[in-house]
């Protein structure tokens, strides 16, 4: 496909379990990024791939949360012993180069996360 | 502390109407502009942007008008249409960010009325 895409779209699980969230980039974009929307809450940004690197790891909430990317292309989130305040929209986000905020980012439909 | 503030949770227009979306932030330092538009179930697109350079900027029935002494910023669309009603996000990024990212609104939700 040509667009950004997540897997699962949606998610239950129950609290203390881990999950993992799947996000494959549109090809040849080398900047991956991760967000979360909470009920009533705006896009929080969680970390930002270059290549497979993380510069800017400074949205997870907490160590509970861990990202990795491969091969410059897919990445995946994994939330461990996940907390009902986990639960939200995952949104994963792809650019072409990644300079900063003046390139525009493509979002994948998103992964709903319920933690009962 | 939100640096992007879009304190209409929701906004209702009628059809040919021009809708308004108002957006404020806090951080002088930022420098570029953003709006995305959100469907249901969906995740955000990119719609218009500005930089701090522009005072306006016009795409079709879109336009977004920035105010830097006020340091707002509003989206216009005229005329307002039914595939218009969508969440829509203001965001802003500029060189004080860590790393340059984008710091996104709490969104406005629009209602075209028929």
């Amino acid at each position: 496909g040509a667009g950004v895409s997540q897997s699962p779209s949606n998610k239950v699980t129950e609290k203390g379990k881990d999950v993992e969230l799947r996000c494959d980039p549109i090809s040849g974009h080398t900047a991956l990024y991760w967000y979360r929307q909470s009920l009533g809450q705006g896009l929080e940004f969680l970390i930002y791939f270059q290549g497979n690197s993380a510069p800017d790891k400074s949205g997870l909430p907490s160590d509970r949360f861990s990202a990795e990317r491969t091969g410059g292309s897919v990445s995946t989130l994994t939330i461990q012993r996940t907390q009902q305040e986990d639960s939200a929209v995952y949104l994963c986000a792809s650019s072409l180069v990644g300079i900063g905020g003046q390139e525009t980012q493509y979002f994948g439909p998103g992964t709903r996360l319920l933690v009962l | 502390d939100q640096q992007v503030k879009q304190n209409s949770p929701s906004l209702s227009v009628q059809e040919g109407r021009i809708s308004i979306l108002n957006c404020d932030y806090t951080n002088s330092m930022f420098d570029y502009f953003l709006w995305y538009k959100k469907y249901p179930a969906e995740g955000p697109t990119f719609l218009i942007s500005i930089s701090s350079i522009k005072d306006k900027n016009e795409d079709g029935r879109f336009t977004v008008f920035l105010n830097k002494s006020a340091k707002h910023l509003s989206l216009h669309i005229v005329p307002s249409q039914p595939g218009d009603s969508a969440v829509y996000f203001c965001a802003a990024s500029g060189k004080s960010n860590r790393d340059d990212k984008i710091i996104f609104g709490k969104g406005t939700r629009l209602h075209i009325l028929p």
